[in-house]
């Protein structure tokens, strides 16, 4: 079964306007982390952010926040004043802590911002 | 900032060829994975390892596919017998023991088998 959903396989976004990238996920481990992963056509898996299952805040990095709305399963990726050098693929990846440390990723968004 | 480091970045073989891909984990991780990505696909998981085994592995870690830490910093994949459909790139990731969301991946290794 799909345990990462992103359902938004492009998306294009005007330079400067925020960006919401949506995931939802499926688990029944209460104790569980969720990440978003930046990959540029360079190829590399860049880290942007966080968050644990017991956490009480929502995580946020610089320009990228993500929006944990753990009674409806979802973590989205929030990406304020977007910029050209955002253009990039986009994944949400989840480790459930009872599944010895793997994480599995989403099928990714495309993101492409227009100057 | 320390990295993985994964070699060689690109790699092309030989349909039934043996290939070994090989990474560098972060000194101090004690765990370690490989992902592989298909053209424009997701990243699927292979295989974590920790204590010198292998802690999981997905259906698509056959008989094919075999992992080692030969001398303590080094950390490769085997493909014993290469198809078209291996190509893709491969990712080698690590983590250190006690952080949950530390995992650093290394800039991949593309794989084309012709």
């Amino acid at each position: 079964a799909q345990k990462i959903t992103q359902t938004q396989p492009g998306m294009f976004v005007q330079e400067k306007e925020a960006v919401t990238l949506d995931c939802t996920y499926d688990t029944s481990d209460p104790s569980y982390g969720l990440f978003w992963y930046k990959q540029p056509s360079s190829g590399e898996m860049i880290f942007l952010i966080y968050q644990g299952s017991y956490d009480q805040q929502n995580a946020t990095e610089g320009r990228y926040s993500l929006n944990f709305q753990k009674a409806r399963k979802s973590a989205n990726l929030v990406i304020s004043a977007s910029q050209l050098g955002d253009s990039a693929m986009y994944f949400c990846a989840m480790r459930e802590d009872s599944s010895a440390s793997k994480i599995i990723f989403g099928s990714g968004t495309r993101l492409s911002i227009r100057p | 900032e320390p990295e993985v480091t994964q070699t060689p970045s690109h790699q092309v073989t030989q349909m039934g060829q043996e290939v070994i891909l090989r990474c560098v984990p972060i000194s101090n991780h004690l765990y370690f994975y490989w992902y592989r990505q298909i053209l424009g696909q997701k990243v699927e998981f292979l295989v974590s390892f920790y204590n010198n085994e292998i802690s999981e592995k997905s259906e698509i870690f056959d008989d094919q596919f075999s992992v080692e830490r030969p001398d303590g910093s080094n950390f490769t994949l085997k493909i014993r017998s290469t198809k078209l459909e291996d190509s893709a790139m491969y990712f080698c990731a690590s983590r250190a023991t006690g952080s949950v969301y530390g995992y650093t991946f290394g800039s991949g290794t593309r794989l084309t088998v012709v």
